[in-house]
């Protein structure tokens, strides 16, 4: 079985705090994702990558970044943590031809205080 | 746009009865659809995938259904258990950007 492992289960962060997110996939996928979850909001795309060095904008980039130095790894970075950044965030990965869904990790809790 | 609906938000069943969680959208030119479940502060785990080309798909007492035409996926959950409590969302793939869409999602409770 595809396994997405994210580093963390839980974290809590400070105002102003630049975090990482780290998101591992073991079989060889191409595509990777960012997203977070928020009562009443649902899943919400941040950023993906189809590749190594590649990334492309979802929809809620603003005040995150990612980096996708090895096709395995695929890192979430908080430029400078807020409050309203409080949430669950979500890591999947994918075949490039999407013929068998997307996996995704157990997500991460991250609480900005 | 695509959009994803799923009506109700929750639900709360009797143990071993028979349900069907639904999910509609508006466009029909999907590539595949995936339902997930998720249990309380964890992550996506998937259930069933239907591609474009399927009518449905089983796996133990789940079964979901795919009708292009008319916008609409079914799951369905044989003889339900305090065990299937937990929030059920379908998410459609596209081909455009490589993006899923999701439903947000209904909660099912299962009572005793």
């Amino acid at each position: 079985d595809v396994k997405v492992t994210q580093s963390s289960r839980y974290l809590v962060k400070r105002t102003g705090e630049k975090v990482f997110l780290e998101c591992v996939q073991d079989m060889d996928h191409e595509n990777m994702f960012w997203y977070r979850q928020d009562p009443g909001l649902g899943l919400r795309l941040i950023y993906f990558s189809y590749d190594v060095k590649m990334k492309e904008k979802g929809d809620i980039p603003e005040g995150y970044s990612v980096s996708r130095e090895k096709k395995e790894r695929f890192s979430l970075i908080l430029e400078s943590a807020s409050t309203n950044q409080t949430s669950m965030y979500l890591c999947a990965s994918s075949l490039q031809a999407h013929n068998y869904g997307y996996t995704f990790g157990s997500g991460t809790r991250l609480t900005v205080v | 746009k695509q959009e994803v609906t799923q009506i109700p938000a929750a639900l709360s069943v009797p143990e071993g009865e028979n349900l069907v969680l639904n999910c509609s959208f508006t466009d029909s030119a999907i590539y595949n659809l995936q339902w997930f479940r998720q249990d309380p502060g964890k992550g996506l785990t998937s259930l069933l995938l239907i591609q474009s080309s399927q009518r449905e798909q089983t796996s133990g007492r789940l079964n979901a259904s795919l009708d292009k035409s008319s916008g609409r996926s079914t799951l369905y959950i044989a003889a339900s258990q305090p065990g299937d409590s937990a929030t059920y969302l379908c998410a459609l793939f596209t081909g455009a950007n490589s993006k899923l869409t999701f439903g947000k999602g209904i909660t099912l409770s299962v009572r005793p």
